[in-house]
């Protein structure tokens, strides 16, 4: 069976620091892959998708990046860090034309 | 651009009575595929119930099941014999057939479950 996986579960990071956070999947084969965020209280909106190794699309202009150096290794960074980046992280997986499945979620505080 | 929308910001229910979430879409596509997703206090993002458009049933799992009525774009979650489990914030999604494939959520509904 497929499992998805994200860590760290918690960061507290200062503003201006890096960030990086990682998302693997197990049991499956190139699979498109999906960077999340959701504010308090509201759904979720979506930042990058992935079709492939070293194909990203961005779908909100903001402080972030995303890659995707193996199949099933999708990564969250930023450069710099803002206030406004914290937030609870969601990566998902598909396969074509299949509903998505989300990992457990990263929970970012910037102060 | 597609827009899901929920009325609902909050819903209660007694414990084994039925409760119904409401949901609309705005598209001008004919094939897609409408879910709904039930986040837990955990968070984690749960997969309840998917419908695919070019299908006039509707989907049901166990005590779900969902009202799809295309021409109105709606689509409405039923839970049957509520359980203090279902407890969540439910969230109503929309994805296009083509493309990426990626999904338009809308703003959640909290459901509360009263013993």
């Amino acid at each position: 069976s497929q499992t998805i996986h994200q860590w760290p579960a918690t960061l507290v990071q200062p503003v201006g620091s890096p960030l990086s956070l990682e998302c693997t999947v197990e049991g499956t084969s190139n699979p498109n892959l999906y960077w999340y965020r959701q504010a308090a209280g509201r759904g979720l909106q979506l930042l990058f998708y992935s079709v492939g190794i070293g194909q990203i699309s961005s779908e909100v202009p903001q402080n972030l990046s995303a890659s995707r150096p193996q199949d099933r290794q999708f990564i969250l960074s930023s450069k710099k860090l803002l206030l406004s980046d914290s937030g609870f992280y969601l990566c998902a997986w598909s396969r074509r034309r299949h509903e998505q499945y989300f990992g457990p979620g990263t929970r970012l505080t910037v102060t | 651009a597609q827009t899901v929308t929920q009325s609902q910001p909050e819903m209660s229910v007694q414990e084994a009575e039925t409760v119904t979430l409401s949901c609309t879409y705005d598209t001008s596509e004919s094939d897609y595929y409408l879910f709904w997703y039930k986040q837990p206090p955990s968070r984690q993002m749960i997969l309840v119930i998917r419908q695919e458009a070019y299908k006039q049933q509707n989907a049901t799992e166990n005590r779900f099941s969902v009202n799809f009525q295309k021409a109105a774009k709606s689509f409405s979650l039923k839970i049957s014999d509520s359980q203090l489990g279902d407890a969540a914030m439910y969230f109503c999604a929309y994805r296009s057939a083509r493309g990426a494939q990626k999904l338009v959520f809308g703003q959640g509904t909290r459901l509360t479950i009263n013993p």
